[in-house]
């Protein structure tokens, strides 16, 4: 069963548009939420994290938005560039556990047209 | 610095062949991670470590198995290579096995088993 449900699967952006990439989870016990952003032929790497005691987390271009109640987590990039076209992953991870119980989505692969 | 090295990048097996994909981290960090990512699944888990002489399963570690005889080196062993394990594997690493610390990827393996 996937705790993360991340949607859409596929997004194209034009240049200077807003990018938006939703997650949902079902343990209430998550309480740490990263998004990683992963570029063609490499790995994942960290873009920006939130925890639930704020509903919104803003790092240059990137916002992440938090709704506890719906369980609900959201990025959002800001004046799209085509550098950003990427496959990006929610996660989510619990208050005790530790990274081995972090938990991704299945991912959305951004294009960002010029 | 290097970060975390995986080796090979790409491999082709037959069905019933083994085989051990190696990673490397030189940043001295305690935690180490293999996860395997398919189309529409995400990142999941196949086997982790907390240190040296410590391992333990994830979500999917039928098929596989790991050692940590070093701080450094964390391989993953396909005893008996299946169509199923047809993936790309990445190797992970964090400082700590904390939640909120970042993990850490390689540029992973693309694994094809014929």
């Amino acid at each position: 069963q996937q705790q993360v449900k991340q949607s859409p699967q596929s997004l194209i952006v034009q240049k200077g548009g807003i990018s938006i990439i939703n997650c949902a989870y079902e343990n209430t016990a998550f309480d740490y939420f990263p998004w990683y952003q992963q570029f063609p032929g490499k790995g994942p790497a960290l873009l920006i994290a939130i925890r639930p005691d704020v509903s919104e987390k803003k790092e240059g271009r990137f916002t992440i938005s938090f709704n506890k109640s719906a369980k609900q987590f959201s990025l959002h990039i800001m004046d799209s560039q085509p550098g950003d076209s990427a496959t990006y992953f929610c996660a989510a991870g619990g208050r005790f556990y530790s990274n081995n119980d972090m938990r991704f989505g299945a991912g959305t692969r951004l294009t960002v047209k010029p | 610095n290097a970060g975390v090295t995986q080796t090979p990048k790409f491999q082709v097996l037959k069905t019933g062949q083994s085989m051990t994909l190696q990673c490397a981290q030189d940043m001295n960090h305690e935690y180490m991670s293999w996860y395997r990512q398919d189309p529409g699944m995400g990142l999941r888990l196949i086997h982790y470590s907390v240190g040296a002489g410590i391992t333990d399963q994830g979500e999917v570690p039928n098929g596989y198995n790991v050692s940590r005889s070093t701080t450094e080196d964390f391989p993953l062993r396909l005893l008996s290579a299946a169509p199923s394990q047809t993936s790309v594997y990445f190797c992970a690493s964090s400082l700590t096995y904390g939640l909120h610390e970042k993990l850490f990827f390689g540029s992973g393996t693309q694994l094809s088993v014929l």
